[in-house]
């Protein structure tokens, strides 16, 4: 089965723009979650989606927002960024209702300057 | 919310020896361990789990060990080899809360050829 894959790789934004990366789980995968990964803080989670429904929701602002397709692809959208924005973003999936290990993507360097 | 934390931030082993890495979670009802390796510029990789109702699991060279009553996990590595240099991350869930996974901040291994 290919791997969860993530669109664009890399993006340069300047402060105030706003951007929508995307994140394909592998096939049968229904479970996608996004994660934000920087030096200072480590891997802090955004927000989970299961069956088109957010069903978890990190400690992120209201400018972080996701969605998820009848395909299970989804994408997040980040609105008037921030040079705090600038990220490793990892989208994870797995295939259960439950917790269970997860599948990272190769991740969205996103930088804003 | 869950709160792990994780230790030490980095560690150097010769080859051949064994690295420990301790992990402790703050919510009791967190029941699911995932550790996951993340070599550098590469994705982070889920290398074995635990759940509470399990005390040891291993794989080859892997093991995880997790005390519920003092709630703590932790990762050892035995006979390391110069591959194994990587950053690993403890993880925490409660499995009915879907895949919301609060993640230690990481720990930098280097096995010294």
């Amino acid at each position: 089965k290919a791997g969860v894959t993530q669109t664009p790789r890399y993006l340069i934004k300047t402060r105030g723009q706003q951007v929508t990366l995307s994140c394909s789980p592998i096939s049968g995968h229904r479970s996608v979650s996004w994660y934000q990964q920087t030096p200072g803080q480590g891997l802090q989670f955004l927000f989970e989606y299961f069956s088109e429904t957010q069903r978890n929701k990190g400690n992120f602002p209201g400018r972080f927002s996701g969605r998820q397709f009848s395909n299970s692809r989804s994408e997040m959208n980040v609105s008037t960024l921030e040079l705090g924005d600038s990220a490793l973003y990892l989208c994870a999936s797995s295939l259960a209702v439950s917790a269970e290990g997860q599948y990272f993507g190769p991740g969205t360097r996103l930088t804003v300057t | 919310g869950e709160n792990v934390e994780q230790h030490p931030s980095t560690l150097s082993v010769q080859e051949g020896d064994s690295a420990v890495i301790k992990c402790t979670y703050s919510d009791s009802a967190s029941n699911y361990f995932p550790w996951y390796k993340q070599e550098l510029g590469k994705r982070p990789q889920l290398i074995i789990d635990i759940r509470s109702n399990v005390g040891e699991k291993k794989d080859q060279r892997i093991a995880v060990t997790l005390n519920k009553t003092a709630k703590h996990f932790s990762l050892h590595i035995t006979e390391t080899q110069p591959e194994d240099s990587a950053v690993y991350f403890c993880a925490a869930s409660r499995s009915t809360d879907g895949n919301q996974f609060y993640f230690g901040t990481g720990t930098s291994l280097t096995v010294i050829p």
